[in-house]
């Protein structure tokens, strides 16, 4: 009931195209979603979150879609770019406690 | 803009030796966590510790980690005595309240 599953394992994109991402959970106590990239030999950076109160948010190319009853949520990468190229975890938190379970990452490559 | 750094970057030890990992989280936060990754899987939480103690702790910290806050800043994760399989990335964490985990940069562990 802790897992976040996270899907593809590797997305490969051409330029300009859209990158998706999508993780489920089934922790219903699960109440904070961030989107996390990471560059090899380097920590995750977060790239945008959200809280259940809201269906979507978007922050320049990225935007996180969420469904609270099928518990889902995906990240959509607009007009991806080679430097977009990096690992994608998406986790989620009981807010309560702060902990992230992460899900097991997205190795995207964006071709030029 | 303040960071997470951790130190050192890189560390080899020997199998059955004492590491200790450490971190200088941003200066006005409260809660920190210990994370870690082996090559290729996802990031898994450690261990959190707000007000001087542990808050909370996973199946993985056993017996043989520990976490310090020795003098206000610095926050260390130390392993009594290593095993080849805690071989991993180690990412420490802090948050400030009601916001989101800043990640160091990591230390790279290897145990031969």
């Amino acid at each position: 009931q802790q897992q976040v599953k996270q899907s593809p394992q590797s997305l490969i994109v051409q330029k300009g195209g859209i990158s998706i991402i999508n993780c489920a959970y089934e922790n219903t106590a699960f109440d904070y979603f961030p989107w996390y990239q990471q560059f090899p030999g380097k920590g995750p950076a977060l790239l945008i979150a959200i809280r259940p109160d809201v269906s979507e948010k978007k922050e320049g190319r990225f935007t996180i879609s969420f469904n609270k009853s099928a518990k889902q949520f995906s990240l959509h990468i607009m007009d991806s770019q080679p430097g977009d190229s990096a690992t994608y975890f998406c986790a989620a938190s009981p807010d309560s406690s702060y902990k992230l379970i992460f899900g097991s990452g997205t190795r995207l490559l964006v071709r030029p | 803009e303040p960071e997470v750094t951790q130190t050192p970057s890189h560390q080899v030890t020997q199998m059955g030796q004492e590491v200790i990992l450490r971190c200088v989280p941003i200066s006005n936060h409260l809660y920190f966590y210990w994370y870690r990754q082996i090559l290729g899987q996802k990031v898994e939480f450690l261990v959190s510790f707000y007000n001087n103690e542990i808050s909370e702790k996973s199946e993985i910290f056993d017996d043989q980690f520990s976490v310090e806050r020795p003098d206000g800043s610095n926050f260390t994760l130390k392993i009594r005595s290593t095993k080849l399989e805690d071989s991993a990335m180690y990412f420490c964490a802090s948050i400030p309240v009601g916001q989101t985990p800043f990640f160091g940069p990591g230390t790279r562990l290897t145990v031969l």
